[in-house]
């Protein structure tokens, strides 16, 4: 079973604008939320992190939102620019270190 | 400060044959994972090691096997590869801190099986 949905799998976006990136899970037990950006023929790195205690987090262009009622949370990329193309993946897990289960991913493209 | 090194970074096999991917971390942490990667299925557990000595099944652990050498690597072995293992193959290792469990990936091995 997907535990982990993520929408849309791919997105165009004007340089400049907002990117959106939407992911839903179904296990309450989850209480941590990274996203980790993945470019052409390199491995994912972790982007931002979040964890349920807090409904939003910022780290320069990058917001995640969340919200717990709705076992959802979003990644936003604030002026979105070229270099920001790259194939997103949001994930949960719970306490520990046990493995985090992954959406499908989604496809960005930041277009001039 | 080289993190997660996976070798070979590509490989071509013929159906049957049999190949050992390795992985090794230079992080010191306790946790390490296998994950194949295919267009459009995301990130898919096969195999992780959440210590040394000890190893779990994840979500596609059917024709594979594992080994947790010791602290530093974590091989993943195809013992009679087919077609449907074509994939790209990534290590991660973490070490979960705060509650955060952060992992680091290898840059993949891509593997086609003729």
């Amino acid at each position: 079973q997907q535990q982990v949905k993520q929408s849309p799998q791919s997105l165009i976006v004007q340089k400049g604008g907002i990117s959106i990136i939407n992911c839903a899970y179904e296990n309450t037990a989850f209480d941590y939320f990274p996203w980790y950006q993945q470019f052409p023929g390199k491995g994912p790195a972790l982007l931002i992190a979040i964890r349920p205690d807090v409904s939003e987090k910022k780290e320069g262009r990058f917001t995640i939102s969340f919200n717990k009622s709705a076992k959802q949370f979003s990644l936003h990329i604030m002026d979105s620019q070229p270099g920001d193309s790259a194939t997103y993946f949001c994930a949960a897990s719970s306490t520990g270190n046990t493995p985090l289960v992954f959406g499908k991913g989604t496809r960005l493209s930041v277009i001039a | 400060n080289a993190g997660v090194t996976q070798t070979p970074k590509f490989q071509v096999l013929k159906t049957g044959q049999s190949m050992t991917l390795q992985c090794a971390q230079d992080m010191n942490h306790n946790s390490m994972y296998w994950y194949r990667q295919d267009p459009g299925m995301g990130l898919r557990l096969i195999y992780y090691s959440a210590s040394e000595g000890t190893t779990d099944k994840g979500e596609v652990p059917n024709g594979y096997n594992v080994s947790r050498l010791n602290k530093r690597e974590f091989s993943l072995r195809l013992e009679s590869a087919a077609p449907s293992q074509t994939s790209v193959y990534f290590c991660a290792s973490s070490e979960a801190t705060a509650g955060l469990n952060i992992q680091y990936f290898g840059a993949g091995t891509r593997l086609s099986v003729l």
